[in-house]
């Protein structure tokens, strides 16, 4: 059983309020993602990191930033919350390895609702 | 680019009967296939994934994949649905240059009793 646990889990806020998701997992993994989920849709990637200070920007654009000053550790933070930022956050971590392709371990989620 | 295609958004099927949730992907290089399955509420639970070899893979929970590179599909099957099984299911590819994953839209599955 996969640990990765992101809290809140579910956040309803007022506009322009700042607001920060945690993520932590405790296996190790050096790679750490944020997805975005639209209800009913698909999961986009908004960030990823490949370690302790990496940060990289995913396929969709996302006005919230990243940190990892820890390896455990992958928040996200929204400055100013806005009602288009209403949707389900998604985290996620895998192990480096020299496999091929390393499968990535889901947290259960942040539903964010923004008035 | 990678892409994946889920094409039917939701399925209904009775319990007890057979299910095959359809995956196409469009990706340059030997794809690297996964299915994940989301109860209401809850984050993606891995059902099973393809990197190479048999092109039929097992899983949990009683669910199989079939790899099929000239039809780039990869199916899900099971072949007796139970209720518990209704959920949301994702099929997607990874891309082994920075261990990314795209995701299809998903199949909704709803289970009749």
């Amino acid at each position: 059983e996969a640990d990765i646990y992101q809290t809140p889990r579910y956040l309803v806020i007022g506009t322009g309020k700042k607001i920060t998701l945690e993520c932590s997992q405790t296996m190790g993994h050096d790679k750490m993602y944020w997805y975005q989920q639209d209800p009913g849709m698909e999961l986009h990637l908004i960030h990823y990191s490949y370690g302790v200070n990496s940060t990289e920007k995913g396929d969709l654009s996302s006005e919230s930033t990243v940190s990892r000053i820890r390896t455990e550790h992958f928040p996200l933070t929204l400055e100013s919350a806005r009602p288009s930022h209403t949707s389900q956050y998604l985290c996620a971590s895998s192990q480096s390895s020299e496999r091929a392709f390393d499968e990535q371990f889901f947290g259960p989620g942040t539903r964010l609702t923004v008035l | 680019a990678q892409s994946v295609t889920q094409p039917d958004i939701h399925i209904t099927v009775s319990e007890g009967a057979s299910l095959e949730l359809r995956c196409n992907y469009s990706y340059g290089a030997t794809p690297y296939l996964f299915w994940y399955v989301q109860s209401p509420g809850q984050g993606l639970q891995l059902l099973l994934k393809y990197f190479s070899g048999d092109t039929l893979v097992q899983g949990i929970k009683g669910f199989e994949a079939e790899f099929k590179r000239s039809q780039s599909s990869f199916n899900l099957r099971k072949p007796s649905v139970h209720w518990s099984d209704a959920a949301e299911y994702f099929c997607a590819v990874g891309d082994n240059a920075g261990n990314m994953l795209t995701f299809g839209g998903g199949t909704r599955l709803m289970v009749k009793p």
